[in-house]
């Protein structure tokens, strides 16, 4: 099936440094991703959806200048957390969209100290 | 705006005695509700997709259902690696967006 490869899978960063994650799809292009963002114990939130590209659609009350996405190529796409601070601390997972349907990836934690 | 309530959410049950979780909806036109099943700090897992109200599909101990209000994802005779948080997630045909909108999840704990 789709395969959806996500990386890094933990990063621990200082308060005010940007951190990139980066979404793959290995076996097949996708021009529309997702990004999530999960809390413990709470659902996955979309925070905004990247098109291959063109400028990505945020979620209402998501910073655009803060979570800067870039989906460049029709297997990439990239979060960047800018100016971290440790309330940003969270699971963030991508998704695409597959043939055979959403595949997700396996998440990155990031903790901000 | 869709919304997709699950229940309950938190369930134990003991090495093979079976059940089902719920996942009621409203969405304005469905165009496929979606199960998935999410470990402790891993990305969802696909299991399921449905389309219409009556389908059905099955996955070794796992048997999803789907009607015009709700889905139920019933589990036959479960082992402890069963144990998960189980996720639904609908699409609806609203906007061209396509995205799915989650439930918070069950979390099932199967003791051996």
């Amino acid at each position: 099936g789709a395969v959806v490869s996500q990386h890094p899978s933990r990063v621990i960063c200082k308060s005010g440094t940007s951190v990139k994650i980066e979404c793959r799809s290995l076996d097949f292009q996708a021009t529309t991703m997702f990004w999530y963002r999960q809390f413990p114990k709470q659902s996955l939130m979309l925070m905004a959806t990247s098109n291959e590209g063109s400028k990505a659609t945020y979620e209402q009350g998501v910073e655009k200048d803060k979570f800067l996405i870039n989906h460049a190529s029709l297997t990439l796409s990239t979060l960047t957390v800018t100016s971290a601070h440790p309330e940003d601390s969270s699971f963030y997972i991508c998704s695409a969209q597959a043939p055979e349907g959403y595949t997700f990836g396996s998440g990155t934690r990031l903790t901000v100290v | 705006e869709d919304q997709v309530t699950q229940s309950p959410e938190a369930l134990r049950l003991q090495e093979g005695e079976s059940s089902s979780l719920n996942c009621s909806y409203t969405v304005s036109g469905l165009r496929g509700l979606f199960w998935y099943r999410q470990d402790p700090g891993k990305g969802p897992e696909f299991l399921f997709t449905l389309y219409s109200a009556g389908e059905e599909k099955e996955k070794e101990r796992l048997k999803a259902t789907l009607t015009k209000k709700e889905s139920f994802l019933h589990i036959t005779a479960p082992k402890p690696e069963d144990s998960a948080t189980y996720l639904c997630a609908v699409l609806g045909g609203g906007g061209s967006n396509y995205k799915l909108t989650f439930g918070k999840g069950t979390l099932l704990t199967v003791n051996p």
